[in-house]
């Protein structure tokens, strides 16, 4: 079946860094992409969304690429701060019912 | 705060037992999901409403169920319990299907 999975299951990084988070999908009919911020104890929380029409989308201090012709999909957050710590997930929207890549773990070292 | 809110926050409860998880999407929403997550599977997505009618499944257990009220909140119904079970488990609401689902802090459900 589909699925969406994570190069990369830790991220360890230095505050003001820059951060890169990877995933691979593997529906090419997928048209549309998600990623959430898990903090401990939290529901996942909503960053940042592309369409499958778009190849970049800026937000504040994240950016999020598309690549279908390798179906890979990255998180750029831009100096990363220690409340960045948390745990990232990429999501495949398919009419709603959303594929959970397995997560990576952020640290942001003071 | 994502504005979904959902009751109880801890669940424990015994093998056998059967609990029922309510969920308040946003001001607005139509759409409302439900997703389990555990350490073994990650997250999963269980069932999806919309505007009272049910309009996806994913790996929902026969013992478990759903419904969306005419007010548009929701609630997970689990019975038969097994240790298995134990998990958090989360709604989610958007507006309609297709769009940003926005996630509630979630049930942390242990069936001893």
């Amino acid at each position: 079946g589909e699925s969406v999975g994570l190069h990369l299951p830790t991220l360890s990084v230095q505050e003001g860094d820059n951060s890169i988070i990877n995933c691979a999908y593997s529906n090419s009919a997928s048209d549309y992409f998600i990623w959430y911020k898990q903090e401990s104890g939290k529901g996942p929380q909503f960053i940042i969304d592309i369409r499958s029409n778009m190849d970049k989308r800026q937000g504040q201090r994240v950016t999020v690429l598309l690549n279908k012709t390798v179906k890979h999909l990255s998180l750029q957050i831009a100096a990363t701060q220690p409340g960045d710590s948390a745990v990232y997930f990429c999501a495949e929207s398919s009419w709603g019912k959303l594929t959970f890549g397995q997560g990576t773990i952020l640290t942001v070292h003071p | 705060d994502s504005g979904v809110t959902q009751t109880p926050k801890h669940l424990i409860t015994a093998t056998g037992q059967r609990v029922t998880l309510r969920c308040s999407p946003r001001s607005g929403d139509l759409s409302v999901y439900w997703y389990q997550q555990s350490l073994d599977q990650g997250l999963q997505f269980l069932i999806q409403y919309y505007n009272g009618e049910e309009r996806a499944k994913g790996n929902i257990l026969e013992r478990f169920s759903a419904q969306q009220f005419p007010d548009l909140h929701s609630e997970l119904n689990l019975s038969s319990l097994e240790l298995g079970d134990s998990a958090l488990y989360f709604c989610a609401s958007s507006v309609r299907p297709q769009e940003t689902q926005y996630f509630g802090p979630g049930t942390r459900l242990l069936v001893l």
